[in-house]
């Protein structure tokens, strides 16, 4: 079955350590898009990739990295520089960029203590 | 970054009622979409709507892209306890805006058998 997988489901960490979410695809989408998604808000783009080797900051990138060395994967690095780090994460990707063909994966909870 | 107005926030409802839920933004929108999302899980897409005016239904669901382009509404009719969750609108401007996605607050509903 094709799909977006995020790993871990949970991460804790504590405050002043980076942390890598990942983030692996195998619907062959050009397209991958990173979300963060706090209670009572809506997603927030972090970071979006549209090809290999690619990629452009979001509406919230201040103290997020990502790379895009594959086109199936797309890991978000939570670096200490994110004020306010504790979230659900989520991944998703689409074909070409059509907003219609966007897949989510599950989500990574982050907690920083 | 701009977010959609999203309204109710929240409904409690029996089942059996319709729904209906709207979101509204200042800009112009080339593409609205619903998804919903279930505890724990990313959002799945329940209907897109790509014309000024559209009308599109998905089972029980029925949702349309306002004439102004500056809103859209869902209705789901004779709602089922597995109706529960959040739904999101989301909206692409399309051109240089390539595949992002702004979405709505969310609303979240329940149902009472």
């Amino acid at each position: 079955d094709g799909g977006i997988t995020q790993s871990p489901k949970y991460l804790f960490r504590k405050e002043g350590q980076n942390v890598t979410l990942s983030c692996e695809q195998n619907l062959n989408h050009d397209a991958m898009y990173w979300y963060r998604q706090d209670p009572g808000q809506g997603l927030r783009l972090i970071y979006y990739s549209q090809i290999v080797n690619d990629f452009q900051k979001g509406d919230i990138a201040e103290g997020y990295s990502v790379s895009r060395e594959k086109k199936e994967s797309f890991p978000l690095t939570v670096t200490s520089a994110q004020k306010n780090p504790t979230a659900f994460y989520l991944c998703a990707s689409s074909i070409g960029g059509t907003a219609s063909a966007l897949h989510f994966g599950n989500g990574t909870r982050l907690t920083v203590t | 970054g701009q977010q959609l107005n999203q309204s109710p926030q929240s409904m409690f409802i029996q089942e059996g009622e319709d729904v209906s839920m709207n979101c509204t933004s200042s800009s112009i929108f080339n593409t609205w979409l619903w998804y919903k999302q279930e505890p724990g899980e990313g959002p799945v897409l329940l209907i897109a709507l790509y014309k000024a005016g559209e009308l599109t239904s998905n089972g029980r669901l029925t949702a349309q892209f306002g004439i102004t382009r500056k809103d859209s509404f869902l209705n789901i009719s004779a709602s089922i306890p597995s109706d529960v969750g959040i739904y999101f609108c989301a909206g692409q401007k399309g051109g240089t805006s390539y595949g992002k996605l702004t979405f709505g607050q969310g609303t979240i509903l329940t149902v009472h058998p």
